[in-house]
């Protein structure tokens, strides 16, 4: 079985600040994948970035970047430089690659962030 | 480039009666899948179709059968909805893995309202 936690259910931050939303993850399996998703109020799902279990290095996207934290089974996201713009839901995600079943998701229960002026 | 579609976009149903969420993709994914969203609960997975051909139970699939009808279409049916079934249904697609990320590609929601 796989579970993600995400402990924070509303973050407020100011804007041009940055600011670290917590992931964390439970599975047997060693080969997995994390992923985080931005959701905006529209109520769209956007990939933003993808974390291998086996990846050397944190993931980065533009100012998105990934803390992954193997032993600790973190991955939190953080967002450089906030924008009005980043104020959405945001889901951490997780796939299991051996056990996997297709790219089968299971999912956190999400972060509210709201971006302040 | 309309990626995954679903339809409809808005339903009202009274308790007992039937319909058919519908999903199509023209990325030529292999995998597609349903999943609910509801507050405070985040994306729960329904069912989910690996390759044309199969199906599989996800974590809630209670009250809902699927369809994989070709490599582009998967069907979602709710035969007799009830009251709980009230919910945000997202289809979602994605390429088989191999050296990429496999990310899910969803389409834009459909919301029930069951009565």
């Amino acid at each position: 079985a796989q579970k993600i936690t995400q402990t924070q259910p509303g973050m407020f931050v100011q804007e041009k600040e940055a600011v670290t939303l917590d992931c964390t993850y439970d599975t047997s399996d060693p080969s997995y994948g994390l992923f985080w998703y931005k959701q905006p109020s529209s109520g769209e799902m956007i990939f933003l970035i993808y974390q291998g279990s086996y990846d050397q290095q944190n993931a980065t996207e533009g100012r998105y970047s990934l803390n992954f934290q193997k032993a600790r089974k973190s991955a939190n996201l953080v967002i450089s430089a906030s924008q009005l713009g980043d104020s959405a839901m945001y889901f951490c995600a997780m796939r299991n690659i051996l056990t996997g079943g297709g790219n089968k998701l299971t999912f956190g229960t999400g972060t509210q962030l709201k971006v302040e002026l | 480039n309309a990626g995954v579609t679903q339809t409809p976009k808005f339903q009202v149903l009274k308790t007992g009666q039937s319909m058919t969420l519908q999903c199509a993709q023209d990325m030529n994914h292999n995998s597609m899948y349903w999943y609910r969203q509801d507050p405070g609960m985040g994306l729960r997975l329904i069912y989910y179709s690996a390759s044309e051909g199969t199906t599989d139970k996800g974590e809630v699939p209670n009250g809902y059968n699927v369809s994989r009808l070709n490599k582009r279409e998967f069907s979602l049916r709710l035969e007799s909805a009830a009251p709980s079934q009230t919910s945000v249904y997202f289809c979602a697609s994605s390429a088989r893995t191999g050296g990429i990320t496999g990310e899910l590609f969803f389409g834009e929601g459909s919301r029930l309202t069951v009565l």
